[in-house]
């Protein structure tokens, strides 16, 4: 089964609107991180923002949220104001803490954003 | 700030040749992760290194083998390679596991063609 699904392959957004990119992820473990990464075209990975299981506010960084909603299993990120460098993919990731889980990060999919002038 | 380094960030090759790849982590980041992006696809975990030593294992072909060193820097070998190895690979490291956070923050990767 997969660990990380992103249902959304690709989305469109108008410049200066929000955006939410869809995350739903499949654990047992009651203790693990969600990650998000960026992947413009240039290839680089860039982190984004942080979730841990046990946070009880949901992540913020800037422009990016993350609606953590632990009994769904979701845990989507929210783009406010998007900007046209905002297009690239998007990766939403998790790492498992306990039960010899390792330190790995398990990717999902990934959503492709565009953003429109 | 300083950020995790890869080398080289190209690297062409033909069929049955070796490549080793090198990645500097952050300093005071003791763990290494690497990890390999197909054409189209999502990274998937290889290997990682915690105080030099192998922590954990992911797919990994048996043709390729990684170490860290003293300095904490890392270098993928990989051997008898197949264009099914064209890929990007990451290098990402983290922060000692005993930090509450520990994002992984990756190196700008380094392009491999087999041909």
């Amino acid at each position: 089964a997969q660990k990380i699904t992103q249902t959304q392959p690709g989305m469109f957004v108008q410049e200066k609107e929000a955006v939410t990119l869809d995350c739903t992820y499949d654990t047992s473990d009651q203790s693990y991180g969600l990650f998000w990464y960026k992947q413009p075209s240039s290839g680089e990975m860039i982190f984004l923002i942080y979730q841990g299981s046990y946070d009880e506010q949901n992540a913020t960084e800037g422009r990016y949220s993350l609606n953590f909603q632990k009994a769904r299993k979701s845990a989507n990120l929210v783009i406010s104001a998007s900007q046209l460098g905002d297009s690239a993919m998007y990766f939403c990731a998790m790492r498992e803490l306990l039960n010899n889980a390792g330190n790995m990060l398990t990717f999902g999919g990934g959503t492709r954003l565009m953003v429109k002038p | 700030a300083a950020g995790v380094i890869q080398s080289p960030r190209h690297l062409i090759k033909e069929k049955r040749e070796t490549a080793t790849l090198k990645c500097y982590p952050i300093p005071r980041h003791d763990t290494v992760y690497w990890y390999q992006q197909g054409p189209g696809q999502d990274p998937q975990f290889l290997i990682s290194f915690y105080e030099k030593m192998q922590s954990d294992k992911g797919s990994i072909p048996d043709r390729f083998s990684a170490q860290q060193f003293s300095d904490y820097h890392s270098e993928l070998n990989m051997s008898s390679l197949e264009l099914g190895d064209s890929a990007l690979y990451f290098c990402a490291s983290s922060l000692p596991v005993r930090e509450a956070r520990h994002e992984q923050f990756f190196g700008p990767g380094t392009r491999l063609t087999v041909l």
